[in-house]
C-alpha cells in the first residue's frame, strides 16, 4: 500500500525567506506525486504535480518541487515566501494505471509566516 | 467552467442521527471521489465512482456510510447513524474519464460535519 510522510507538522518562516517542505513517499513503482495547498475554510488547490519527465516541476504561485527517486522524496520549495503563503500544505501520491486511483495524502505541514 | 459544487456547507447533528451530503461534479467529469478530512489530518479516500459504478470503496465504513451516484452525475454520501468520530470535512472531487490521478483532481469546498 502507498503512504506519504510529511515529517514537519509546523514550519515557521520569515517573510522573504526561502522555504522547503519535506515529503517522503512509499510506493512500489514511480507514482504520480502532488502538492496541494489548503487555506483556512477553503478547499484543496493543486500547486503542482509530477508524473513523468523532468524531475524538477514548476507550479503556481512560484512554487517548485523536485522528484528524487533514490530518496523517495518530493520536496516543495519556494525562494521567497509571502505572507499570503501561510496555509496547510499536503503532499499526495496516486497510483498509475487504470482503475482505483484515489490519492493518499500526508498529514500536512502548517506553514506560519513571520513578518 | 463551474467548479465542484457541494452542499450543505456546514451541518451539526447529534450522534446516532443520520445525515446526507450532496456533490455535483464538473460537467463531463466521469470520475468522482469522496474524501474524509479529520481535523489535523490529510484527506482520506472513502469511495471512488466511475460513471455510476463503484471503483474503490475499500476504506468506506460500510456499516454506517453509504454513497450513490445515480445517472453518473451528482452523488450523495450518507452516514447513518453518525458517531462523534465522524466529525470531519467531507470533500468531493472529480476528474475526466481516462485521465486517472495523473491529471489531478478538482476539489469542492467541502461540507463540515460536527457530531455532538
Amino acid at each position: 500500500a502507498q503512504s506519504v510522510t510529511q515529517p514537519d507538522i509546523h514550519i515557521t518562516v520569515s517573510e522573504g525567506a526561502s522555504l522547503e517542505l519535506r515529503c517522503n513517499y512509499s510506493y512500489g513503482a514511480t507514482p504520480y506525486l502532488f502538492w496541494y495547498v489548503q487555506s483556512p475554510g477553503q478547499g484543496l488547490q493543486l500547486l503542482l504535480k509530477y508524473f513523468s519527465g523532468d524531475t524538477l516541476v514548476q507550479g503556481i504561485k512560484g512554487f517548485e518541487a523536485e522528484f528524487k527517486r533514490s530518496q523517495s522524496s518530493f520536496n516543495l520549495r519556494k525562494p521567497s515566501v509571502h505572507w499570503s503563503d501561510a496555509a496547510e500544505y499536503f503532499c499526495a501520491v496516486g497510483a498509475r494505471g487504470g482503475g482505483a486511483d484515489g490519492l493518499t495524502f500526508g498529514k500536512g505541514t502548517h506553514l506560519i509566516i513571520q513578518p | 467552467e463551474a467548479g465542484v459544487a457541494q452542499s450543505p456547507r456546514y451541518k451539526i447533528i447529534e450522534k446516532r442521527q443520520s445525515v446526507a451530503f450532496w456533490c455535483n461534479p464538473i460537467s463531463g467529469h466521469a470520475t468522482l471521489y469522496w474524501y474524509q478530512q479529520i481535523l489535523g489530518q490529510g484527506p482520506k479516500l472513502l469511495i471512488q465512482f466511475q460513471n455510476n459504478g463503484v471503483v474503490d470503496d475499500s476504506q468506506l465504513p460500510k456499516d454506517r456510510f453509504s454513497a450513490e451516484r445515480l445517472k453518473g452525475v451528482d452523488s450523495t454520501l450518507k452516514i447513518q447513524p453518525a458517531k462523534l468520530e465522524d466529525s470531519a470535512v467531507y470533500l468531493c472531487a472529480s476528474t475526466l474519464l481516462g485521465t486517472h490521478a495523473g491529471r489531478g483532481y478538482t476539489f469542492g469546498s467541502g461540507t463540515r460535519l460536527t457530531v455532538v
